[in-house]
């Protein structure tokens, strides 16, 4: 979702849960949208992505579900551990493959 | 070990006093980026490169300038530095047959005070 000033939204999932972090992008021509991973003082870390003509893709643990209608992208995450706890970001990238867009990132927030 | 090494990681500086931030990559990855990274506004790509001797503006550009005259090396310049351009700065690289996936450095924080 979009962050206002200095604050990222936040979701606080219970350890155990499964977490959903949505994403609205903006751009219909985009090839691929990304999921990153950024935990504190590090750089971000690719996750999962999927192409423009699929809808859903899994990866371990990880769902992302893509509906172009909406332009909407969302990042399922299972069984959410403490190590998931960081800031995730979505990307599009342009279909020549050098632009990248990113997101303003969600904090995802575990609580024991 | 498979690695993106910036440097220097920490940096304060003066305005108008030019900088280069390095970037070297390990990977032979043909794409390479710089990011900023600023609260509340993600991370806004400002150059990239898909080759050497290939870059192009990101969307944020201004005041920066960037260099591929190497494979494995992207530097970052400030010509004139300015205290907007105080951020947390990171580069990436990834392979052409797999460029949605960006291997990102440490990061470098720069002040320009």
């Amino acid at each position: 979702g979009e962050s206002v000033g200095l604050h990222l939204p936040t979701l606080s999932v219970q350890e155990g849960d499964n977490s959903i972090i949505n994403c609205a992008y903006s751009n219909s021509a985009s090839d691929y949208f990304i999921w990153y991973k950024q935990e504190s003082g590090k750089g971000p870390q690719f996750i999962i992505d999927i192409r423009s003509n699929m809808d859903k893709r899994q990866g371990q643990r990880v769902t992302v579900l893509l509906n172009k209608t909406v332009k909407h992208l969302s990042l399922q995450i299972a069984a959410t551990q403490p190590g998931d706890s960081a800031v995730y970001f979505c990307a599009e990238n342009s279909p020549w493959g050098g632009k990248i867009i990113f997101g303003k990132g969600t904090r995802l927030h575990i609580l024991p | 070990e498979a690695q993106v090494t910036q440097n220097p990681r920490y940096l304060i500086t003066v305005t108008g006093k030019k900088l280069t931030v390095t970037c070297s990559q390990n990977m032979n990855h043909e794409y390479m980026s710089w990011y900023r990274q600023d609260p509340g506004l993600g991370l806004r790509q400002i150059y990239y490169s898909m080759n050497v001797e290939v870059t192009d503006k990101g969307d944020v550009p201004e005041g920066y300038k960037v260099s591929r005259k190497e494979k494995r090396n992207f530097p970052l310049i400030l010509e004139s530095p300015s205290p907007n351009q105080t951020s947390l700065y990171f580069c990436a690289s990834s392979d052409r047959a797999a460029k949605n996936i960006q291997y990102f450095g440490a990061g470098t924080r720069l002040s320009v005070l």
